[in-house]
Formats: structure tokens, C-alpha cells, sequence
């Protein structure tokens, strides 16, 4: 079945990039995510990629996606206070609902 | 952009009570809208999936009968906790598609959350 992994923490300091890793299983998403979550919110969307691209750069958001070895990564640039959030990796075929992984807890220290 | 709201946001509710969460599609008509389910430092897991006018689409080991879904219009959907226990406790999110859940691959906005403590 289908399965998204991500670490569970990652640590930095302001200024600093963030990596945030992400691997998935079902070779026929389609569409992958990168969703936001600060503390007892709701999700924001933050980008999105389709399974056909590699790269996609939204100001200091780059996406990357190795579909042979289904890795999705999300780079940070200038990693703000305000960044520190839950940011979930999600998958999905056309016409079906999304699939999260568990998240991954950013804390950025000033 | 599309604005999804959930009410209530807090609820606490003794063991036993039914407690009914809404979702509504602020300024948009949503065919398909998705709850979920997250406990602390978990992930969304997909309940289920209310499409208007016609029955939800229950994910395997979500009871029906006691997670009853209505999607009576396109701008609303609501879920009822039905004799609630404590381990229904939890952070419950709804999701709104703007074009039934296909193009454009965007489309899918997420309410709040409601946050369920049954005491």
C-alpha cells in the first residue's frame, strides 16, 4: 500500500537552510505536496510539484523530486522564527485523497 | 483564495454525549470534502470521504455507525461523534475540494481543525 516517510525533527538556526526529507512508495502519485502546520492549526498548503517535474522554486521554498528513488526534499532558504512548524509530505493519484506522512517538527533557534 | 471553516474549534464533551462538527466552504461550492483525523505527533489519517447528495466513503476501520457524515449541501459537511469515549479524543480536520477531488492538483483546501477532548 502506499506509505510517505519523513524524519521526525530537524533542528537549525535562523539564517541557516532547512532540508526537510520525504520518501514515498506508490510510483503512480501523481501529485506531491508540502504542507505547513503551526500549533493547533489546520493545514497550509505550501507548494506543490507534479510527478513529472524535478525542481520547482517558490521565493525561499525549493522543491526537489527524485522519482526514481521517490525522494521529495524541501529546502528552506533563510530559515525564520517563523518557520518552525510541522511540515507534512503528502502524495496523491488524480481524483483520490491525499496521503501524509508524520510530519516533520522544524525548530529554528535564534 | 478558498477559505474552509470549521465550528466548533474546542470541544469538550463528557463520555457518552454525540458531539457534531461542521465544515463549511466559505466562498466556494465543494463537491467533495474529506475528514481527518490526527492524534499528537501523527500524521492526517484519512477518514473518510462525503461527497454531496450521496453517501460518504468510509476508510478501512473507521466505523460508520459512529462517525456519521452528511454532506447535505455543496458548502456543508458535518461529522457526528456518536457516543463519544475518551480515545475519541483528537484533532479532527476537514478538507474541501473545489472540483470534486480532480483538476487542478491544488484544489484541496483544509478547514482549522476542531480539537475533541471526551472527558
Amino acid at each position: 500500500g502506499e506509505d510517505v516517510e519523513q524524519s521526525l525533527f530537524l533542528s537549525v538556526r535562523e539564517g541557516d537552510s532547512s532540508v526537510i526529507n520525504c520518501t514515498y512508495t506508490d510510483s503512480s502519485s501523481t501529485y506531491l505536496y508540502w504542507y505547513k502546520q503551526e500549533p493547533g492549526a489546520g493545514l497550509q498548503l505550501l507548494t506543490y510539484i507534479f510527478s513529472n517535474m524535478d525542481m520547482k522554486q517558490d521565493q525561499r521554498l525549493t522543491v526537489l523530486l527524485n522519482k526514481k528513488d521517490k525522494h521529495l526534499s524541501l529546502r528552506i532558504a533563510d530559515t525564520q522564527t517563523g518557520d518552525s512548524a510541522i511540515y507534512f509530505c503528502a502524495e496523491r493519484q488524480a481524483g483520490t485523497a491525499l496521503i501524509f506522512g508524520k510530519g516533520t517538527t522544524l525548530s529554528v533557534s535564534s | 483564495g478558498a477559505v474552509v471553516s470549521q465550528h466548533p474549534s474546542r470541544v469538550i464533551c463528557k463520555s457518552g454525549t454525540s458531539v457534531k462538527i461542521e465544515c463549511r466552504s466559505l466562498d466556494f461550492q465543494a463537491t467533495t470534502m474529506f475528514w481527518y483525523r490526527q492524534f499528537p505527533k501523527q500524521s492526517l489519517m484519512l477518514m473518510a470521504t462525503s461527497n454531496e447528495g450521496s453517501k460518504a466513503t468510509y476508510e478501512q476501520g473507521v466505523e460508520k455507525d459512529k462517525f456519521l457524515i452528511n454532506h447535505a449541501s455543496l458548502t456543508l459537511s458535518t461529522l457526528t461523534v456518536t457516543s463519544a469515549h475518551p480515545e475519541d479524543s483528537s484533532f479532527y480536520i476537514c478538507s474541501a475540494s473545489l472540483q470534486g477531488g480532480h483538476w487542478p492538483s491544488y484544489e484541496q483546501y483544509f478547514g482549522p481543525g476542531t480539537r475533541l477532548t471526551v472527558t
